[in-house]
C-alpha cells in the first residue's frame, strides 16, 4: 500500500502570512490527491482534488500542486478561519490512504 | 443541498456488534459511490470501506476486513455499516462520505460523524 507522509506535523503561521503544507506518496499517485480540512468538532471538508482543482465555495487563497509523490497545499494569506488541520488522500488504487495531517496553529 | 446524516453509534462491549447508517438527501444517492471513514479520538483519518453504484463493488480496509459489512439501500437512499467482533481499536466517530470522479473516488461530502464506543 501508499503510504502517505504529511509535514510538518505542526506549523504555526501568524493570520495574513503565506502557509505551506507538504504531503508525500511512498510511489507516484499520478495527481489523484484530495486535501481536506478539519476543524474541532467538524467532519473534514474538500478543498482540492486533481492535486489542483479547488472544490466548490473553496476560496482562492488555497491552491494545491504536484503530482507523483511530492504535493503541496498553499494557503496565500492565513485567515482566522484557516486554522484548522489539513489532511491529504491519495485515491490512486486500493486502499485509499490519508496522511497523519498537518495542524495549522496561530503563532 | 446534499446532506448526509450518520446515526447507530453508541458503546457497546468488546466482541459486539453494531450497525450504522447514513441518511443521504439533496443528490441522486443511487448513481454515486459511497465510503467509510472513522478517526480514532485525536488520531488521524482511516478509510474503513467503500461501495460502488450497485452494489457491484466493495473494498474494506485490512483492519475490517471479514468483520464489517457495508451495504447501500437505493430505495431507501441509505448506506450502512454492519460491525461485528468489535474490538477497543475499532473506537471511533465514523463518517459516511459520497465518492466523487474516479473510481476510487474522493470524498464530498462527509455527514457530521456517529460515536462508536468499544469498553467493558
Amino acid at each position: 500500500e501508499i503510504v502517505m507522509t504529511q509535514s510538518p506535523a505542526t506549523l504555526s503561521v501568524s493570520p495574513g502570512e503565506r502557509a505551506t503544507l507538504s504531503c508525500r506518496a511512498s510511489q507516484s499517485v499520478s495527481t489523484s490527491l484530495a486535501w481536506y480540512q478539519q476543524k474541532p468538532g467538524q467532519a473534514p471538508r474538500l478543498l482540492i482534488y486533481g492535486a489542483s482543482t479547488r472544490a466548490t465555495g473553496i476560496p482562492a487563497r488555497f491552491s494545491g500542486s504536484g503530482s507523483g509523490t511530492e504535493f503541496t497545499l498553499t494557503i496565500s494569506s492565513l485567515q482566522s478561519e484557516d486554522f484548522a488541520v489539513y489532511f491529504c488522500h491519495h485515491y490512486n488504487n486500493w486502499p485509499p490512504l490519508f496522511g497523519g495531517g498537518t495542524k495549522v496553529e496561530i503563532k | 443541498e446534499v446532506h448526509l446524516l450518520e446515526s447507530g453509534g453508541g458503546l457497546v462491549k468488546p466482541g459486539g456488534s453494531l450497525r450504522l447508517s447514513c441518511a443521504a438527501s439533496g443528490f441522486a444517492f443511487s448513481t454515486y459511490s459511497m465510503n467509510w471513514v472513522r478517526q480514532a479520538p485525536g488520531k488521524g483519518l482511516e478509510w474503513v470501506s467503500s461501495i460502488s453504484v450497485s452494489s457491484t463493488y466493495k473494498y474494506y480496509a485490512d483492519s475490517v476486513k471479514g468483520r464489517f459489512t457495508i451495504s447501500r439501500d437505493d430505495a431507501k437512499n441509505s448506506l450502512y455499516l454492519q460491525m461485528n467482533s468489535l474490538r477497543a481499536e475499532d473506537m471511533a466517530v465514523y463518517y459516511c462520505a459520497r465518492g466523487v470522479g474516479v473510481w476510487p473516488p474522493w470524498f464530498d461530502p462527509w455527514g457530521q460523524g456517529t460515536l462508536v464506543t468499544v469498553s467493558s
